[in-house]
């Protein structure tokens, strides 16, 4: 069974420009999260999607973070303008339905972005 | 404010000698607590979690827990360590009605020969 991918595995981009980070969970896994690690500090939770839905956003930094996922599959997440702060690794993971926070969130591999 | 805190967030040991990595959470009901690993350019991988059965949990690669309710702590140790588990550990607690999970600052384990 393929685990969480995530596209792409990294990004250079220019201070203004838009990125769109892509993450594919686990196939039958309905809940869907997003977490960044900037430099030197801890991971910390973005938003949480269950099928389509957001489920919790208090994660989001700012209005400059899109995060989408239609159809219920897989999620993007679009920084429109990037700035220099943004840069870190974006990770995504995804969990079965029905686990009452019992259960494990699969990983992926992160997304390095770095904004210059 | 619901936290938790990895003691070091560096642990170099022998080969051979056990390894210790501490972490202590923010008291709270039914916490769910969670030891990952990432090795340079992988992903996160699951060690082993605590869901409120055995206090001693054991783990994948010869690591275990064990959860401490009356000191909040749930120390990740290991008898013998090995060249590859150099990595990064982060304890991870979820809380019963929440529905992120909250990263310790992360300990880089590094293995001396």
């Amino acid at each position: 069974e393929a685990g969480v991918t995530q596209f792409p595995s990294h990004s250079v981009i220019e201070k203004g420009q838009t990125v769109t980070l892509r993450c594919d969970p686990i196939s039958g896994h309905d809940n869907l999260y997003w977490y960044r690690r900037v430099m030197g500090k801890e991971i910390k939770f973005l938003l949480h999607f269950v099928k389509e839905s957001k489920q919790d956003e208090s994660g989001m930094p700012n209005n400059r973070f899109l995060a989408e996922r239609t159809g219920g599959t897989y999620s993007t997440l679009k920084v429109q303008p990037a700035e220099l702060e943004d840069s870190g690794v974006y990770f995504c993971a995804s969990s079965p339905s029905g686990t009452g926070g019992r259960y494990e969130q699969f990983f992926g591999p992160g997304t390095r972005l770095t904004v210059l | 404010a619901q936290s938790v805190t990895q003691l070091d967030s560096h642990v170099s040991v022998s080969e051979g000698t056990p390894v210790l990595l501490r972490c202590n959470y923010s008291s709270s009901y039914s916490p769910s607590l969670f030891w990952y690993v990432q090795h340079p350019n992988k992903g996160l991988q699951l060690l082993l979690k605590y869901t409120s059965a055995a206090t001693l949990v054991k783990g994948i690669n010869g690591f275990e827990a064990e959860f401490k309710k009356s000191e909040t702590s749930f120390h990740l140790t290991k008898p013998s360590a090995h060249m590859s588990d150099a990595a990064e550990y982060f304890c991870v607690v979820r809380y019963s009605s929440a529905s992120k999970i909250i990263f310790g600052s992360g300990t880089r384990l590094s293995i001396r020969p």
